[in-house]
């Protein structure tokens, strides 16, 4: 199916486990994201990825990892979760800086 | 650091009546976007308007329109004629060399 797509929908791990979100867009858009939702906080940016081989920090990156070997995948790996890393987890991706971004349906995240 | 700030956690309208959201941000650059996202109970995120900052004209899409006020850095979303399905939150977002969202702002619509 076109579009972007999440995986898992849903995780529950526990605190030091490492666990890798996996997005996919089949778009072949420029730009791909990586934000947390939490509440009070909006939408806060972890990573962002320009062009694959490209990425780059965003707002909040300490505990993830990134990586975009092609175009269309760019997945997101807490290397040793924490429970303040419990939250919802949007991947978006997007023509260029200038465009709309298209979220993909969110992954929600539970550390215990 | 860019900074987008909404000030109304909350927001109540009657079915058919008109609400302004605001958003107000903070930044040196002068090339730039702003954008408002819907977010509905399905959590799925949906653009509602898009303005560039270059252009004076204000945005419109149907029923949403923007207030676009570069000097004082203000980008208010004005929804009319509110409809039950317009319940949700709404983000406003910076995008210069990153993104930036705001906090959002609950909107409620009352039959």
């Amino acid at each position: 199916d076109a579009g972007i797509t999440q995986s898992p929908r849903y995780k529950i791990t526990e605190t030091g486990r490492q666990v890798t979100l996996m997005c996919h867009q089949t778009w072949s858009h420029s730009y791909m994201f990586w934000y947390r939702q939490d509440l009070g906080h909006g939408l806060r940016l972890i990573y962002y990825s320009a062009a694959a081989d490209i990425t780059d920090k965003g707002e909040v990156p300490d505990g993830y990892v990134v990586s975009r070997s092609k175009t269309e995948n760019f997945p997101l790996t807490l290397e040793s979760a924490t429970r303040s890393q419990t939250s919802v987890y949007f991947c978006a991706s997007s023509w260029d800086r200038g465009y709309e971004q298209y979220f993909g349906p969110g992954t929600r995240l539970t550390v215990t | 650091a860019q900074t987008v700030t909404q000030s109304q956690p909350e927001m109540s309208v009657q079915e058919a009546e008109t609400v302004t959201l605001s958003c107000t941000y903070d930044t040196s650059e002068s090339d730039y976007y702003l954008f408002w996202y819907k977010q509905p109970p399905s959590r799925q995120m949906i653009l509602v308007i898009r303005q560039e900052a270059y252009k004076q004209q204000n945005a419109t899409e149907n029923r949403f329109s923007v207030n676009f006020q570069k000097a004082a850095k203000s980008f208010s979303l004005k929804i009319s004629d509110s409809q039950l399905g317009d319940a949700a939150m709404y983000f406003c977002a910076y995008r210069g060399n990153k993104l930036v969202f705001g906090a959002g702002t609950i909107l409620r619509v009352k039959s």
